[in-house]
């Protein structure tokens, strides 16, 4: 069965370290989404991609980015980790931009910055 | 900002009730969605409704929506302990993202 697959699932790194979280979906799917997940916040949009080459910013952008090479992969990387990134990230996949398209997310990233 | 808010933030009752949660949104839609959060997985789409529609049926979920209020509502009867779960709405804002509320937890006492 197709699937969205991130890793690791469980990560701690030490302030001011780069970090990349990879996000692998086998749905050939144009669109892909990272978000984060705060409690009392909700789920905030990173970055997001229409399909190869092609990078957005989201909501919450500032110390991230996402690079897309290819249909299958989005990897988040964190450019110098802060505290602040502490947190559980959510990769998502989509058909295409039709918005009546389902979602499908992947089963998450919790990140500690310590 | 969030484009959708829900209410309650959390609620418990007793197996077999009914579980009503509401959503509401900020500016017009073409559809909203609701997801299912169980605890430390990842969001699973329930039911989607269109902005012409004003009620949709899935098993034991029922959603209602009114744009004249910018608003819906979730209904999940004969509750399960399997239910208990976060549930978000979700909408589209501006170009094509969808764009989450903060949540409703919904606890079912065995």
């Amino acid at each position: 069965d197709a699937e969205i697959t991130q890793s690791p699932r469980h990560k701690i790194t030490e302030t001011g370290r780069q970090v990349t979280l990879a996000c692998h979906q086998t749905w050939n799917h144009n669109n892909m989404f990272w978000y984060r997940q705060d409690l009392g916040h909700g789920l905030r949009l990173i970055h997001y991609s229409y399909g190869v080459h092609d990078t957005n910013k989201g909501e919450v952008s500032d110390g991230y980015s996402v690079s897309r090479s290819n249909t299958e992969d989005l990897p988040l990387t964190l450019e110098s980790a802060a505290s602040s990134q502490t947190s559980v990230y959510f990769c998502a996949s989509r058909a295409d931009q039709r918005s009546g398209n389902t979602i499908y997310f992947g089963e998450g990233s919790w990140l500690t910055v310590v | 900002s969030q484009q959708g808010e829900e209410d309650p933030q959390a609620l418990s009752i007793q197996e077999g009730e009914n579980a009503t949660m509401n959503c509401s949104y900020k500016t017009s839609i073409n559809n909203l969605q609701w997801y299912r959060q169980n605890s430390g997985r990842g969001l699973v789409h329930l039911i989607l409704i269109r902005s012409n529609e004003r009620e949709k049926h899935s098993g034991r979920l029922r959603v209602t929506l009114d744009t004249s209020k910018k608003s819906s509502s979730l209904l999940i009867t004969a509750s399960r302990a399997a239910d208990t779960a976060s549930y978000f709405c979700a909408t589209y804002f501006g170009n094509e993202k969808l764009t989450f509320g903060t949540g409703t937890r919904l606890t079912i006492i065995p």
